[in-house]
């Protein structure tokens, strides 16, 4: 198993730009999550899904967007990108159930300038 | 609100145990106790769970008090490689989520 694959693993964007990353996991878990992680700070929730089709925000949800049309893909879509979006952004993964440990994928840096 | 507090930093000898001190004193009876670790940026790696009981696995071991609101994570041989950032967490039994504090970051010399 790869485990959580995200792409690319960094990306400059302009200010005003969109892009969409991209996150795949071949675990066959229901739950799937998008974090973010600033500099020197702790990992801070932007969206969550149970399942294809339901998604829902999380702590920073705002400038940004999500779908799960199947299992295993949660692309997280930048529309309109600032400089405050300048970040690592880490997907993850796990079963059903909070005994389920999360996967994590190694991430994507991404400047906005 | 921070449901857990840890050190900010520690050091460590390599090849002595790494005692990881965890505060917790709002825990619910239905929350369970999470550490996770990070490695230079990488993505957090889970490294043990637990709910009343001591848990151990071939990572490391989890000392919950009686009272359930503090933990300790333990790494019994520390190596320069467990230099990283170590996160305790606290998840509600109908919570899917992690919520993520500022961690401890671990330093292992040599």
């Amino acid at each position: 198993n790869a485990g959580v694959t995200q792409t690319p693993k960094f990306r400059i964007l302009k200010i005003g730009q969109s892009m969409t990353l991209q996150c795949a996991q071949d675990m066959n878990h229901n739950y799937m999550y998008w974090y973010r992680q600033d500099p020197g700070m702790g990992l801070k929730l932007i969206y969550y899904s149970v399942g294809a089709g339901i998604t829902d925000k999380g702590e920073v949800p705002n400038g940004y967007n999500v779908s799960r049309s199947t299992t295993e893909d949660f692309p997280l879509r930048l529309e309109l990108a600032a400089p405050s979006q300048t970040s690592v952004y880490f997907c993850a993964s796990s079963t059903t159930g909070v005994d389920s440990p999360l996967h994590f994928g190694n991430g994507t840096r991404l400047t906005v300038t | 609100d921070a449901k857990t507090t840890q050190p900010p930093s520690m050091d460590c000898a390599e090849g002595r145990a790494a005692n990881l001190p965890c505060n917790h004193s709002t825990i619910s009876g239905n929350e369970y106790v999470y550490w996770y670790r990070q490695i230079h940026s990488q993505g957090p790696q889970y490294i043990i769970h637990g709910l009343k009981n001591n848990e151990t696995n071939e990572m490391a071991s989890l000392i919950i008090t009686e009272d359930r609101k503090s933990s300790t994570l333990i790494l019994p041989h520390a190596t320069l490689r467990d230099t990283a950032v170590y996160y305790c967490i606290v998840r509600a039994y109908n919570d899917y989520k992690l919520s993520f504090g500022a961690g401890t970051t671990v330093t292992v010399r040599a």
